[in-house]
């Protein structure tokens, strides 16, 4: 079964640092989605992803964090400079279109982010 | 209005007990209520869904229940088995708000043989 796949599984990173957390979502999907989870937290959403340009970004999503799809098949969150409070496990999903919205999100297994 | 309020915070069953979690919404716009099942290292994985259409719906051992006028959503586990031991969030999403999912707290569901 095609399956969101997210890379690494753990970045530790020195606060201030710049990261960026990689994803390849399903091949025929054309929605992208990122998510967070701070530790024993909800899943919180941070920003939607269509037609090459944010759809949807939440609060949590400031000036700080940006989102690419450099290629045709990756999809990226970078942090340019992170906060302690930016350590969350990092989750991206990814749905395809279908002809009616709400097609279901298939999560990767996150990428856990340490700030040090 | 964007909240999804999940209860309980954690559930304990025996095998072949029902597991039931609750969750409440206040957003009338929201109209896809899908079921999320979280492994300890893994990610969301979908287990059910249902839109305000239906009041209820049911894959194998797994039921949602749904009362529109109530704004409440329910997950049922029948015949509970120590492999269903995971945590559980609910969601909803809006179909004009680009179908991000609004989740709820979670729930640690426990199942002792």
């Amino acid at each position: 079964e095609p399956e969101v796949t997210q890379t690494p599984s753990h970045q530790v990173t020195q606060m201030g640092q710049e990261v960026i957390l990689r994803c390849v979502p399903i091949s025929n999907h054309l929605y992208f989605y990122w998510y967070r989870q701070i530790l024993g937290q909800k899943v919180e959403f941070l920003v939607s992803f269509y037609n090459n340009e944010i759809s949807e970004k939440s609060e949590i999503f400031d000036d700080q964090f940006s989102v690419e799809r450099p290629d045709g098949s990756n999809f990226t969150l970078k942090i340019r400079s992170t906060k302690l409070e930016d350590s969350a496990m990092y989750f991206c999903a990814s749905s395809d279109p279908g002809f009616v919205s709400n097609q279901p999100q298939h999560f990767g297994d996150g990428t856990r982010l340490s700030i040090l | 209005q964007q909240q999804v309020k999940q209860s309980p915070q954690s559930l304990i069953v025996q095998k072949g007990g029902i597991s039931i979690i609750n969750c409440a919404y206040e957003n009338t716009a929201f109209d896809y209520f899908p079921w999320y099942q979280q492994f300890p290292g893994k990610g969301p994985a979908l287990l059910i869904a249902i839109r305000p259409d239906v009041s209820e719906k049911k894959e194998g051992r797994f039921t949602i229940s749904f009362n529109k006028s109530a704004k409440q959503f329910s997950l049922h586990i029948m015949d509970s088995q120590p492999g269903d031991s995971a945590t559980y969030f609910c969601a909803a999403s809006n179909i004009d708000n680009t179908d991000k999912l609004i989740f709820g707290t979670g729930t640690r569901l426990q199942v002792f043989p």
